[in-house]
């Protein structure tokens, strides 16, 4: 049930681009984003729902393919700030009063 | 605004021994969870109050571990007696209202049993 993250890990150089999925085998009714920093708590990012709506903050982009149950989240022109590990948590159905399913999460470094 | 705070941040005890985690959520935050990662795994869901009330404690890993909310404000997760599996973080998190909307994170407990 709980949701794959890929990739693993990715290094960036400041300025480049990547993306990270978040798979799941069930059908989805939301995704949420955080984002982990060593040490810190995870700090929300975005909720995607099905149907297209999405909460969040404007610097970040990602995607909800309903038909392949996946979400992206895209890091364009990635900063230093970047740098943490990326959760993805998915809710399976509207009902599940936030119960999220986490991803392994993807570690992302951001080097000069 | 205070954050959802945690306490302790680390902790290491010994196999049999009892350790009583606390997080204060968001002052108003009704919906409180519980979650842990383990050996940089999943974080996976233990459970779900709403109030003073368990919405869902479905995670919940054995009767080794005892979750509760006085008069639905901060909460507190007792393990007893500690396993060594029992090793990870173990984070919690509040909303305002459950489902579609921002979930805050405490910094959370790392739990060490040796």
């Amino acid at each position: 049930q709980q949701p794959v993250q890929s990739p693993q890990a990715v290094i960036l150089r400041e300025g480049e681009d990547a993306v990270i999925n978040c798979s799941s085998s069930k059908a989805l009714y939301s995704v949420h984003w955080y984002r982990q920093k060593h040490g810190e708590a995870p700090v929300f990012l975005m909720i995607l729902l099905k149907g297209g709506e999405q909460k969040g903050h404007e610097k970040i982009s990602a995607s909800f393919n309903e038909k392949k149950q996946q979400s992206s989240l895209y890091l364009t022109a990635s900063q230093l700030s970047y740098s943490g590990t990326y959760f993805c948590g998915t809710e399976i159905i509207p009902d599940s009063w936030g119960k999220l399913q986490f991803g392994a999460g993807t570690q992302v470094v951001v080097t000069p | 605004e205070a954050g959802v705070t945690q306490f302790p941040s680390h902790s290491v005890i010994e196999k049999g021994q009892t350790v009583t985690l606390r997080c204060d959520p968001i002052s108003g935050h009704d919906n409180l969870y519980w979650y842990r990662r383990v050996m940089g795994k999943e974080i996976k869901f233990l459970l779900h109050f709403v109030k003073e009330s368990k919405q869902d404690e479905s995670g919940m890993p054995n009767n080794r571990f005892l979750a509760e909310r006085t008069g639905g404000t901060y909460s507190t997760l007792k393990v007893q007696p500690a396993e060594l599996e029992d090793s990870g973080v173990y984070f919690c998190a509040s909303s305002l209202l459950p489902g579609d909307t921002e979930a805050f994170f405490g910094q959370g407990t790392r739990l060490t049993v040796v």
